[in-house]
């Protein structure tokens, strides 16, 4: 089974503090993705990245920045955090498209971040 | 950007009732998944489908991926309790990224 797990399942930060979110996958999959999910918005798209060292900037960036120093490893980073990052932050990871067609994204727990 | 409709927004059910929901796309997609999310943790895949008219069952679960290629389908036949959560599809275009719907949250009733 794919397991892809977050490093935290609550985090509480304040206002201008600089945020890390870890997120680990053990199936080899060349892709990983950031997700913010908010009631009544659905998953948003933060970031991807299709390989190491290789990021993509997604729907909704601004405000984050990511790191994939290793193939299994993919970090969220809030520079400097603020209440409307409060939110629900999802990991996904996902083999490597194949021509046009993208397989499917297996996620993890997620992380329920406030910022007061 | 592309936008993904679920219907119904949310349904109430008695436990051994079948469900129907649906996803609607103004695009065409190649690839439909279908997730269940229970209250404070990740979505769980539950069923995949990458070809138009393809029908793909999962136990009590079965998914359809609309011969328009703009639309897919979920039923689950029996309810029982557990199947209490919020269900999302998530559509994918040529070379894009995946599109998630809103989610239909669905409540069991015993």
């Amino acid at each position: 089974d794919v397991k892809v797990t977050q490093s935290s399942r609550y985090l509480v930060k304040r206002t201008g503090e600089k945020v890390f979110l870890e997120c680990v996958q053990d199936m080899d999959h060349e892709n990983m993705f950031w997700y913010r999910q908010d009631p009544g918005l659905g998953l948003r798209l933060i970031y991807f990245s299709y390989d190491v060292k290789m990021k993509e900037k997604g729907d909704i960036p601004e405000g984050y920045s990511v790191s994939r120093e290793k193939k299994e490893r993919f970090s969220l980073i809030l520079e400097s955090a603020s209440t409307n990052q409060t939110s629900m932050y999802l990991c996904a990871s996902s083999l490597l498209w194949q021509g046009a067609s993208a397989y499917e994204q297996y996620f993890g727990p997620g992380t329920r971040l406030t910022v007061t | 950007g592309q936008q993904l409709n679920q219907s119904p927004q949310s349904m109430f059910i008695q436990e051994g009732e079948d469900v129907s929901m649906n996803c609607t796309s103004s695009s065409i997609f190649n690839t439909w998944l279908w997730y269940k999310q229970d209250p404070g943790e990740g979505p769980v895949l539950l069923i995949a489908l990458y070809k138009a008219g393809e029908l793909t069952s999962n136990g009590r679960l079965t998914a359809q991926f609309g011969i328009t290629r703009k639309d897919s389908f979920l039923n689950i036949s029996a309810s029982i309790p557990s199947d209490v959560g919020i269900y999302f599809c998530a559509g994918q275009n040529y070379g894009q990224n995946f599109v998630f719907g809103p989610g239909t949250r669905l409540s069991v009733l015993p």
